[in-house]
């Protein structure tokens, strides 16, 4: 079972870049990294999704080493708007066919003015 | 529109009450799930269903039963509430059932049992 290691909480302030690792060493071959984020009283959303090297969309940049063993979520020039937890997810293959997508602790970020 | 939305959005009962929370998607997604987020914010998956069929069912007591009677519904029917099932209950649906598919979470439902 692919399990992920993030730190408990982060704190940053405004206009900085933050970084968020997670480890997962036993990652399957087919697995790929997806981070979510989740604001109170909301479910969580979808960040970004990478398999390996680097991936980047209009929120976020995700940099996977070439081992898979470990992610970076970068966030940059955070705002207040970005605290939240923000999950990082592998995959867990099922013996009847499918996948079970497996949340880990989270991180809690606190951006500070 | 609410791409997932689930209701209601608070529920508060007594212990030993029968009690459900609706789910619906209009993604035209195939897999819906339910998953489970307790006080310490652990999020854990409970049941998932594939078009209509059970495909993940976790350890989760026999009080617990999901329906789902079309692909774009699955409701969650909990019998005799117990002081531990108060959480928040997702609901989350995916395109299909294949690898990394990208989740789409409901609100939440804050169950909370006295």
């Amino acid at each position: 079972l692919a399990k992920t290691t993030q730190p408990i909480s982060m704190d940053s302030y405004e206009g900085q870049e933050v970084n968020i690792t997670c480890s997962h060493n036993n990652i399957a071959t087919n697995d790929y990294i997806t981070w979510y984020q989740q604001f109170p009283s909301q479910g969580p959303r979808f960040i970004i999704q990478g398999y390996k090297t680097k991936v980047t969309n209009e929120v976020a940049s995700l940099f996977i080493p070439a081992d898979r063993k470990s992610s970076t979520l970068s966030l940059p020039r955070v705002s207040l708007s970005d605290t939240a937890v923000y999950y990082c997810l592998v995959g867990d293959q099922l013996n009847t066919g499918g996948f079970k997508t497996i949340f880990g602790a989270g991180t809690r970020l606190f951006v500070k003015a | 529109d609410t791409a997932v939305s689930q209701t209601p959005k608070y529920l508060v009962t007594q212990m030993g009450n029968d009690k459900s929370i609706k789910c619906e998607q209009n993604l035209g997604h195939d897999t819906m799930y339910w998953y489970k987020q307790d006080s310490k914010k652990f999020l854990k998956i409970m049941f998932s269903y594939n078009n209509k069929e059970l495909i993940i069912n976790e350890t989760v007591p026999n009080r617990f039963s999901p329906k789902s009677p079309d692909k774009a519904h699955l409701n969650l029917h909990i019998n005799s509430l117990e002081l531990g099932d108060s959480a928040v209950y997702f609901c989350a649906s995916s395109r299909d059932r294949r690898t990394n598919e990208k989740l789409f979470f409901g609100s939440g439902t804050q169950l909370s049992v006295l």
